[in-house]
């Protein structure tokens, strides 16, 4: 099984900040590797697949980036609607597994 | 845009069954896998497994034991069944769209509670 590996669990910052979150992954992974934004009481919401892809709708203040076994994901300037939990999850091979989470607060 | 909606029982004793349906609106199921993750209460995701079309499955080997996924593309719906539930097995279930594809569409979650 693929381990990924998600850091750092929990971050405090303000409103305008750059908060970068990362995930390394046990084994390569190619560009198979999905961000997503879950709010409490909310299911998973995509933000970004193949490592980079902004899906439709997401603002652009988030992108990510990474190929292989090191990924990154940012939220180039913080807003207070961007409080939640990311998660990483990589799709290359089953079982599909998640990182353990960041919680994003501020 | 496709849509999920799930359902299935909340309230389970030790040993019993989990029984959860997913039905998929505004599309089929063919072209994609179709999964389960499921969530302890302040825990992170962990994938159960998945479907596709054709029947073929792949399930977290952590599970794979008591889990079975079925489909039935007649009626746009796919299956969860997890025996010999304990209390670790209490979480939000969510079904979702994707597998070797980004998991874009999801179900509203189910919170399934294990207690005797």
């Amino acid at each position: 099984d693929i381990q990924m590996t998600q850091s750092p669990s929990s971050l405090s910052a303000s409103v305008g900040d750059r908060v970068t979150i990362t995930c390394q992954a046990s084994q390569g992974l190619d560009k198979y590797l999905n961000w997503f934004q879950q709010k409490p009481g909310r299911a998973p919401k995509l933000l970004i697949s193949d490592a980079s892809k902004l899906e439709a709708g997401v603002p652009s203040r988030f992108s990510g980036s990474g190929f292989g076994t090191d990924f990154t994901f940012i939220i180039s300037s913080l807003e207070p609607e961007d409080i939640a939990t990311y998660y990483c999850q990589q799709y290359d091979r089953p079982p599909r597994t998640f990182g353990q989470g960041t919680h994003v607060e501020i | 845009q496709v849509q999920l909606q799930q359902w299935g029982a909340g309230l389970l004793k030790p040993s019993e069954t989990l029984s959860l349906t997913c039905t998929v609106f505004g599309g089929s199921l063919s072209g994609y896998y179709w999964t389960w993750i499921r969530q302890p209460p302040g825990k992170g995701l962990e994938w159960i497994g998945e479907i596709n079309h054709r029947g073929t499955t792949n399930y977290n080997p952590s599970l794979k034991s008591r889990v079975t996924l079925s489909i039935d593309t007649s009626k746009t719906q796919f299956s969860l069944s997890l025996s010999s539930v304990t209390a670790a097995d209490t979480a939000v279930y969510y079904c979702a769209r994707g597998g070797a594809r980004p998991l874009d569409s999801w179900g509203q979650g189910t919170l399934v509670t294990v207690s005797s």
